[in-house]
């Protein structure tokens, strides 16, 4: 069974300043995807970066960038310079590939960001 | 494009009672997932349909169960309630063809036992 653990239940950042969000997973797979979600004040779940398994180079989206370690089974979320609409709560999620997927994510814990100005 | 739709966003049950929630997904989109969000537990997976077929579950008493429709509408059932149903349950729908797997999610349907 996979699991995802992220260890920091809360964090917090200076506006304009950078913060990474941690995250590691468990799992015998070898396809597989990763993903960061945002969950503001509102309750929609935004989907922030993905990153797939079988990529060496880590994703990037504007701000945002992981850096993913497969071997260590490790995939962190950097957030460059820090805006006020960034604060929210962060999923790392994982799903399988190919014939194992079936649209099931599998979440962590949650870090609460908070980012004061 | 409207997004997935998840109604009604606010519920009120009395414990012993039975519930459904309903989630349209974005046009085009086959796969429906249901997802249990609680403070203690986190987000947990219910289970998935795609073209009205559950093709995935979760570990949940059977009390939990759904159907997809042919228009890819899912709705979610929960029979005999208990205090500890209370939670927001999210809906995501995504393409799940090939590498197209993002899922989007509703908004959530906030589902308070008394």
């Amino acid at each position: 069974a996979q699991t995802v653990t992220q260890s920091q239940p809360e964090m917090s950042v200076q506006e304009a300043e950078t913060v990474t969000l941690s995250c590691t997973y468990d799992t015998s797979e070898s396809n597989y995807y990763l993903f960061w979600y945002k969950q503001p004040p509102s309750r929609q779940m935004i989907l922030v970066i993905r990153q797939e398994a079988y990529k060496q180079q880590n994703a990037t989206e504007n701000r945002f960038s992981v850096n993913f370690q497969k071997a260590a089974k490790s995939f962190s979320l950097k957030i460059s310079d820090s805006q006020l609409g960034d604060t929210a709560m962060y999923f790392c999620a994982f799903m399988k590939e190919g014939s194992g997927n079936t649209g099931k994510l599998i979440f962590g814990q949650g870090t609460t960001l908070q980012v004061k100005p | 494009k409207a997004g997935v739709t998840q109604t009604p966003r606010y519920l009120i049950k009395t414990r012993g009672q039975q519930v459904t929630l309903s989630c349209s997904p974005i046009s085009g989109h086959r796969s429906v997932s249901w997802y249990q969000q609680t403070p203690g537990q986190g987000l947990q997976f219910l289970f998935e349909y795609f073209s009205e077929t559950q093709r995935n579950k979760g570990n949940f008493p059977g009390r939990f169960s759904g159907r997809q429709f042919s228009n890819s509408r899912s709705e979610m059932n929960v029979s005999t309630l208990e205090l500890g149903d209370s939670a927001l349950y999210l809906c995501a729908s995504s393409l799940q063809t090939g590498l197209n797997t993002e899922a989007f999610f509703g908004q959530g349907t906030r589902l308070t036992v008394v």
